[in-house]
Parts: C-alpha cells; sequence; structure tokens
C-alpha cells in the first residue's frame, strides 16, 4: 500500500530533549516536507527537500533540522525543543516538486512541557 | 509572496442543502491550487487539483472547485452536504518556482440534521 509513514504518533517530553520523529515514504517520491499545524494558523511549512542531500527551509525553520540521506526517509528533529513548538506535525511526499499533489502521513502530537 | 486566504473560520449547514466555501490566493504566475479535507483525527486528504485547462474541476465526494483568475479565487462546492462531511477543509497553493506549498488557515464545517 502506497503511504507515508510518521513516528511517533504521540510524543510527551520535555524542554531540551533531543527528539527525532520519523518519516517514511514507500512511494519513490522525490520531494519530501514538514508542516506543522497550529489552530487558526493552519499548515506551515517547516523544510522540505529536493531529492537526496537537498533540503531547504519554509516559513517557519527555526527550532528544527532535518535530513535526507536516503530518497525514502526525511526525519524531523528537535534539538532543544521549547513549549512553543508544542503542536500537530504532518510529513508530505510528492513526485516532484512542491507544486504536484502532495501525500499525507498520519501526524506527530508532540507536547513539550 | 504567495498566500492563501480563507475567510470563512467556520461555517454550519444543514444535510442536503449546498456548500461553498472560499478561498483566495495571492501568485505571481498560474498557481497549482489543490483543496484538502481533514475529519477529526486524520490526516490530509486531497479532494481535487487544478493545474490547467478547464477552469472548473472536479474532485471526490462530489466536490468541485472553480478557478476563477480575475477573482484570485478557487472556490469549492458541493450541490449537497452529507453529514458525513463534517471535517476541516484546506485550500493550498503550490509554486512552480522555490518548491514552497502555502496552505490557508482552514475552514471548519459543521453538518446539522
Amino acid at each position: 500500500e502506497a503511504q507515508v509513514t510518521q513516528n511517533p504518533r504521540y510524543l510527551i517530553t520535555v524542554t531540551g530533549k533531543k527528539l527525532t520523529v520519523t518519516c517514511s515514504q514507500n512511494m519513490n517520491h522525490e520531494y519530501m516536507s514538514w508542516y506543522r499545524q497550529d489552530p487558526g494558523l493552519g499548515l506551515r511549512q517547516i523544510y522540505y527537500s529536493m531529492n537526496v542531500e537537498v533540503t531547504d527551509k519554509g516559513d517557519v525553520p527555526e527550532g528544527y533540522k532535518v535530513s535526507r540521506k536516503e530518497k525514502r526517509n526525511f526525519p524531523l528533529i528537535l534539538e532543544s525543543p521549547s513549549p512553543n513548538q508544542t503542536s500537530l506535525y504532518f510529513c508530505a511526499s510528492s513526485f516532484t516538486g512542491g507544486h504536484r499533489e502532495q501525500y499525507f502521513g498520519p501526524g506527530t502530537r508532540l507536547t513539550v512541557t | 509572496a504567495q498566500s492563501v486566504t480563507q475567510p470563512d473560520i467556520h461555517i454550519t449547514v444543514s444535510e442536503g442543502a449546498s456548500l461553498e466555501l472560499r478561498c483566495n490566493y495571492s501568485y505571481g504566475a498560474t498557481p497549482y491550487l489543490f483543496w484538502y479535507v481533514q475529519s477529526p483525527g486524520q490526516g490530509l486528504q486531497l479532494l481535487l487539483k487544478y493545474f490547467s485547462g478547464d477552469t472548473l474541476v472536479q474532485g471526490i465526494k462530489g466536490f468541485e472547485a472553480e478557478f476563477k483568475r480575475s477573482q484570485s479565487s478557487f472556490n469549492l462546492r458541493k450541490p449537497s452536504v452529507h453529514w458525513s462531511d463534517a471535517a476541516e477543509y484546506f485550500c493550498a497553493v503550490g509554486a512552480n518556482t522555490g518548491n514552497q506549498f502555502y496552505f490557508g488557515t482552514g475552514t471548519s464545517l459543521t453538518v446539522i440534521p
């Protein structure tokens, strides 16, 4: 089944404790992206990647890191999480480019206390 | 810069009534436009998309949308709403340069019997 998977689905952590949210797709997509969803703000793009070893900032990259060492994986790293990063996070992928249809993962709800 | 505006934060309609959700975008060139739906606790599912050609596009679940360049709009419509359509709806625009993707803030739809 073609899909985007994220782990974990739910995470509660404390300020400053490094964490990684994994994202994997099995559709051989070149483009992958991370979004955060906050009430009243919709989804905002954090980082995106056009292909292996090619990443770029979205609208809200501060406090986040990403890497793309393999085509199928695009982990999101919070090196020192803060409470303002409490949010619902979505990973997405598409065949090529952000202007094409994106397929979304199920989301990761992160709480930073 | 690109942007997407969904002026209606929340809409309530009766089951069987028609529906129109508004979306306005700001983009310098021909945009790639999308409508996504998010059911409670779920990820995002693509309803329909517009890349070029016929300005009236059909999507899944009986939805359609019309691209009006003169009004910079891409409104979503459905002639008869079902209770299962209750969800959050997001309009989005993709850039054919820069590879970023922009979402509106969403419209929450309530369907009453």
